[in-house]
Protein backbone atom coordinates (compact mmCIF):
# COMPACT_ATOMS: atom_id res chain seq x y z
CA UNK A 1 0.00 0.00 0.00
CA UNK A 2 0.65 3.39 -0.72
CA UNK A 3 1.63 5.83 2.28
CA UNK A 4 3.01 9.36 3.17
CA UNK A 5 5.00 9.96 5.95
CA UNK A 6 5.83 14.47 6.23
CA UNK A 7 9.03 14.39 8.64
CA UNK A 8 7.58 18.11 10.07
CA UNK A 9 4.51 19.40 11.78
CA UNK A 10 5.50 22.71 12.51
CA UNK A 11 8.16 24.53 10.42
CA UNK A 12 9.22 27.96 11.14
CA UNK A 13 11.24 30.28 8.96
CA UNK A 14 12.19 34.08 8.33
CA UNK A 15 10.91 35.83 5.11
CA UNK A 16 13.74 35.74 2.57
CA UNK A 17 15.01 33.00 3.70
CA UNK A 18 14.84 28.61 2.12
CA UNK A 19 11.62 27.08 2.91
CA UNK A 20 12.44 23.00 3.13
CA UNK A 21 9.57 21.00 3.71
CA UNK A 22 10.21 17.24 4.43
CA UNK A 23 7.89 14.40 2.70
CA UNK A 24 9.24 10.53 2.60
CA UNK A 25 7.09 7.82 0.59
CA UNK A 26 6.10 4.51 0.62
CA UNK A 27 5.27 2.99 -3.16
CA UNK A 28 5.62 -0.75 -4.46
CA UNK A 29 5.50 0.75 -7.76
CA UNK A 30 6.22 4.18 -9.63
CA UNK A 31 4.06 6.96 -7.82
CA UNK A 32 2.65 9.89 -8.77
CA UNK A 33 3.08 12.60 -5.79
CA UNK A 34 1.89 16.16 -5.28
CA UNK A 35 1.78 19.20 -2.96
CA UNK A 36 -1.02 20.58 -1.87
CA UNK A 37 -1.06 24.09 0.08
CA UNK A 38 -4.34 25.18 2.09
CA UNK A 39 -4.33 28.43 3.39
CA UNK A 40 -7.04 29.58 6.10
CA UNK A 41 -10.18 29.60 5.04
CA UNK A 42 -9.36 28.19 1.68
CA UNK A 43 -9.89 24.95 -0.11
CA UNK A 44 -6.74 22.56 -1.12
CA UNK A 45 -4.53 24.07 -4.28
CA UNK A 46 -2.47 22.04 -5.88
CA UNK A 47 1.40 23.45 -5.99
CA UNK A 48 2.94 20.97 -8.17
CA UNK A 49 2.84 17.10 -9.84
CA UNK A 50 5.26 14.66 -10.45
CA UNK A 51 3.82 11.43 -12.61
CA UNK A 52 7.46 9.91 -14.04
CA UNK A 53 8.15 12.97 -16.23
CA UNK A 54 11.67 15.41 -15.25
CA UNK A 55 12.55 14.41 -11.17
CA UNK A 56 12.94 18.25 -10.46
CA UNK A 57 9.16 19.64 -10.66
CA UNK A 58 8.62 23.08 -10.65
CA UNK A 59 5.53 24.47 -9.66
CA UNK A 60 3.52 27.54 -8.67
CA UNK A 61 4.80 30.20 -6.47
CA UNK A 62 7.77 29.86 -7.01
CA UNK A 63 7.88 26.24 -5.32
CA UNK A 64 9.92 22.99 -6.35
CA UNK A 65 10.39 19.60 -5.40
CA UNK A 66 12.95 16.80 -6.36
CA UNK A 67 11.84 13.24 -6.72
CA UNK A 68 14.22 10.87 -5.49
CA UNK A 69 13.72 7.20 -5.75
CA UNK A 70 16.69 6.32 -3.81
CA UNK A 71 15.55 7.80 -1.02
CA UNK A 72 12.40 7.72 -1.11
CA UNK A 73 11.07 11.32 -0.70
CA UNK A 74 9.76 14.33 -2.35
CA UNK A 75 10.94 17.36 -0.73
CA UNK A 76 9.60 20.77 -1.03
CA UNK A 77 11.37 23.55 -1.54
CA UNK A 78 11.99 27.09 -2.02
CA UNK A 79 14.80 29.69 -2.78
CA UNK A 80 13.11 32.72 -0.44
CA UNK A 81 10.04 32.44 2.12
CA UNK A 82 7.20 35.33 1.81
CA UNK A 83 4.79 36.58 4.22
CA UNK A 84 1.73 34.96 1.56
CA UNK A 85 3.49 31.45 2.06
CA UNK A 86 2.12 30.52 5.32
CA UNK A 87 0.03 28.03 5.07
CA UNK A 88 0.13 24.33 5.56
CA UNK A 89 1.63 21.95 3.01
CA UNK A 90 0.22 18.45 2.33
CA UNK A 91 2.57 15.67 0.36
CA UNK A 92 0.13 13.13 -1.43
CA UNK A 93 0.01 10.22 -3.24
CA UNK A 94 -1.52 8.35 -5.64
CA UNK A 95 -2.75 4.90 -4.95
CA UNK A 96 -2.87 4.32 -8.92
CA UNK A 97 -1.32 5.32 -11.81
CA UNK A 98 -1.53 8.69 -12.76
CA UNK A 99 -2.95 10.39 -9.30
CA UNK A 100 -7.09 9.90 -10.19
CA UNK A 101 -8.67 11.73 -7.22
CA UNK A 102 -10.26 8.88 -5.64
CA UNK A 103 -6.95 6.99 -5.18
CA UNK A 104 -5.01 10.35 -3.64
CA UNK A 105 -3.31 9.29 -0.38
CA UNK A 106 -2.19 12.38 1.86
CA UNK A 107 -0.15 12.92 4.60
CA UNK A 108 -1.06 14.75 8.10
CA UNK A 109 0.41 18.35 6.84
CA UNK A 110 3.20 20.41 7.50
CA UNK A 111 2.28 24.00 8.97
CA UNK A 112 4.44 26.70 7.60
CA UNK A 113 5.14 30.19 10.03
CA UNK A 114 6.73 32.44 8.17
CA UNK A 115 7.95 35.37 10.67
CA UNK A 116 8.78 38.85 9.45
CA UNK B 1 -15.19 31.43 -13.16
CA UNK B 2 -16.77 30.20 -9.33
CA UNK B 3 -15.10 27.67 -8.08
CA UNK B 4 -16.30 24.68 -5.91
CA UNK B 5 -18.45 25.97 -3.62
CA UNK B 6 -19.14 23.85 -0.35
CA UNK B 7 -22.50 24.72 2.16
CA UNK B 8 -22.96 25.32 5.15
CA UNK B 9 -19.10 26.74 6.25
CA UNK B 10 -20.15 25.43 9.44
CA UNK B 11 -22.80 23.21 11.25
CA UNK B 12 -22.84 22.23 14.69
CA UNK B 13 -24.93 18.78 15.38
CA UNK B 14 -25.24 16.71 18.51
CA UNK B 15 -24.12 12.87 19.08
CA UNK B 16 -27.17 10.76 17.05
CA UNK B 17 -28.57 13.49 14.82
CA UNK B 18 -28.33 13.48 10.87
CA UNK B 19 -25.54 16.25 9.06
CA UNK B 20 -26.18 17.19 5.31
CA UNK B 21 -23.35 18.60 3.92
CA UNK B 22 -23.92 20.48 0.15
CA UNK B 23 -21.40 21.14 -2.77
CA UNK B 24 -21.39 22.34 -6.17
CA UNK B 25 -18.57 21.46 -8.34
CA UNK B 26 -17.01 23.76 -11.05
CA UNK B 27 -19.04 23.74 -14.11
CA UNK B 28 -18.54 21.25 -16.59
CA UNK B 29 -16.76 18.70 -14.21
CA UNK B 30 -19.09 15.91 -13.87
CA UNK B 31 -16.74 13.94 -10.44
CA UNK B 32 -17.49 15.46 -7.03
CA UNK B 33 -15.35 13.54 -4.29
CA UNK B 34 -15.96 14.08 -0.76
CA UNK B 35 -12.88 13.94 1.66
CA UNK B 36 -12.94 14.11 5.58
CA UNK B 37 -9.91 16.13 7.45
CA UNK B 38 -10.33 15.14 11.31
CA UNK B 39 -7.50 16.83 13.02
CA UNK B 40 -4.26 14.95 13.73
CA UNK B 41 -5.10 12.87 10.56
CA UNK B 42 -4.50 14.07 7.10
CA UNK B 43 -7.40 14.09 4.25
CA UNK B 44 -9.09 10.23 3.96
CA UNK B 45 -11.29 9.75 0.97
CA UNK B 46 -14.69 9.24 1.83
CA UNK B 47 -16.62 8.58 -2.11
CA UNK B 48 -16.40 9.58 -5.39
CA UNK B 49 -19.61 10.46 -7.69
CA UNK B 50 -19.90 10.11 -11.42
CA UNK B 51 -22.59 11.32 -13.76
CA UNK B 52 -24.63 10.42 -10.65
CA UNK B 53 -23.42 6.92 -9.80
CA UNK B 54 -21.21 6.25 -6.76
CA UNK B 55 -18.17 5.05 -7.90
CA UNK B 56 -15.60 4.48 -5.03
CA UNK B 57 -15.85 4.51 -1.21
CA UNK B 58 -13.16 4.97 1.33
CA UNK B 59 -12.98 2.76 4.39
CA UNK B 60 -15.94 4.66 5.87
CA UNK B 61 -18.92 2.73 7.87
CA UNK B 62 -22.51 2.97 5.49
CA UNK B 63 -23.70 5.71 7.55
CA UNK B 64 -21.95 8.15 5.35
CA UNK B 65 -23.70 8.34 2.36
CA UNK B 66 -24.35 10.38 -0.38
CA UNK B 67 -25.81 11.53 -3.67
CA UNK B 68 -25.26 13.34 -6.37
CA UNK B 69 -27.97 14.53 -8.77
CA UNK B 70 -28.39 15.65 -12.22
CA UNK B 71 -26.53 19.12 -12.58
CA UNK B 72 -24.02 17.42 -10.51
CA UNK B 73 -24.12 18.67 -6.93
CA UNK B 74 -23.63 16.67 -4.47
CA UNK B 75 -24.74 16.26 -1.23
CA UNK B 76 -22.86 14.12 2.04
CA UNK B 77 -25.29 12.68 5.02
CA UNK B 78 -23.65 11.68 7.91
CA UNK B 79 -26.47 9.26 10.01
CA UNK B 80 -26.07 8.62 13.68
CA UNK B 81 -23.00 11.47 14.60
CA UNK B 82 -20.77 10.60 16.54
CA UNK B 83 -18.23 12.72 18.27
CA UNK B 84 -15.31 11.61 15.77
CA UNK B 85 -17.17 12.54 13.15
CA UNK B 86 -16.16 16.19 14.02
CA UNK B 87 -13.87 17.13 10.80
CA UNK B 88 -13.61 19.16 7.93
CA UNK B 89 -15.66 17.58 5.22
CA UNK B 90 -13.44 18.48 1.56
CA UNK B 91 -16.03 18.64 -1.30
CA UNK B 92 -13.04 18.83 -4.87
CA UNK B 93 -14.52 18.55 -8.41
CA UNK B 94 -12.82 17.41 -11.79
CA UNK B 95 -13.70 16.49 -15.02
CA UNK B 96 -13.65 13.11 -14.52
CA UNK B 97 -12.10 10.06 -12.40
CA UNK B 98 -9.26 9.23 -14.80
CA UNK B 99 -5.21 9.93 -14.29
CA UNK B 100 -3.46 13.30 -14.73
CA UNK B 101 -6.57 15.29 -14.05
CA UNK B 102 -6.23 18.24 -11.77
CA UNK B 103 -9.07 18.60 -8.49
CA UNK B 104 -10.29 21.82 -7.45
CA UNK B 105 -11.03 21.98 -3.70
CA UNK B 106 -13.54 23.41 -1.84
CA UNK B 107 -13.49 25.28 1.36
CA UNK B 108 -14.82 22.54 3.40
CA UNK B 109 -17.62 22.77 5.90
CA UNK B 110 -16.17 22.47 9.60
CA UNK B 111 -19.16 20.02 11.34
CA UNK B 112 -18.80 20.28 15.16
CA UNK B 113 -20.74 16.95 17.02
CA UNK B 114 -21.14 17.73 20.61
Amino acid sequence: AQSVTQLDSHVSVSEGTPVLLRCNYSSSYSPSLFWYVQHPNKGLQLLLKYTSAATLVKGINGFEAEFKKSETSFHLTKPSAHMSDAAEYFCVVSDGYGGATNKLIFGTGTLLAVQP
Amino acid sequence: EAGVTQSPTHLIKTRGQQATLRCSPISGHTSVYWYQQALGLGLQFLLWYDEGEERNRGNFPPRFSGRQFPNYSSELNVNALELEDSALYLCASDTQGLMNTEAFFGQGTRLTVV
